[in-house]
């Protein structure tokens, strides 16, 4: 089966700039996760879907980070404008309605804001 | 709010040796699990312990769980030289199915 995908890879913008970040979770998996590590720190949640809808969001900074899930598929972690201290790994991961295993991240997005 | 705390740090260590990081949280979880990430690269699950587990053996990796005193460890045997990574714990609370918790990591370095 494929593994939870993130496009791009990598990303280095202005600040200011608008980026979007993409998740592909493993087909058939509810729940979605965004994490990010910045400036090798430790990792952090940003915020859970369960379908399409936010099941908790309290790790999201500020309003200048927008997550979707439509249609309960792939999502998107849209942030806008960026800013330098955004600069940073963001992993998304996915698992089963109920998983107590552990967790399928994707490898990660790295985003330079410059 | 922060859940798991790695120690050390920072480990380096010549190729072979064993390399040991400890994780401490503070709340009671249902699981803790173990990741890895080389650098630039994404997270790697290594290994699960569930709370009513002690210790669980994976290849190269040994993980023990001590609930009386919150804390976890994790032992790489014989190291090698892209065990070099970044080392997390994480876990999921008690009665929630939800998010996981990351702790800070422990950046290990194997020495050739």
């Amino acid at each position: 089966e494929a593994g939870v995908t993130q496009f791009p890879s990598h990303s280095v913008i202005e600040k200011g700039q608008t980026v979007t970040l993409r998740c592909d979770p493993i087909s058939g998996h509810d729940n979605l996760y965004w994490y990010r590590r910045v400036m090798g720190k430790e990792i952090k949640f940003l915020l859970h879907f369960v379908k399409e809808s936010k099941q908790d969001e309290s790790g999201m900074p500020n309003n200048r980070f927008l997550a979707e899930r439509t249609g309960g598929t792939y999502s998107t972690l849209k942030v806008q404008p960026a800013e330098l201290e955004d600069s940073g790994v963001y992993f998304c991961a996915s698992s089963q309605d109920w998983s107590p295993g552990g967790y399928t991240f994707g490898s990660g997005t790295r985003l330079t804001v410059v | 709010s922060q859940q798991g705390e790695e120690d050390p740090q920072a480990l380096s260590i010549q190729e072979g040796e064993n390399a040991t990081m400890n994780c401490s949280y503070k709340t009671s979880i249902n699981n803790l699990q173990w990741y890895r990430q080389n650098s630039g690269r994404g997270l790697v699950h290594l290994i699960l312990i569930r709370s009513n587990e002690r210790e669980k053996h994976s290849g190269r990796l040994r993980v023990t769980l001590d609930t009386s005193k919150k804390s976890s460890s994790l032992l790489i045997t014989a190291s090698r030289a892209a065990d070099t990574a970044s080392y997390f714990c994480a876990t999921r609370e008690m009665n929630r199915d939800d998010k996981i918790i990351f702790g800070k990591g422990t950046r290990l370095h194997i020495l050739p």
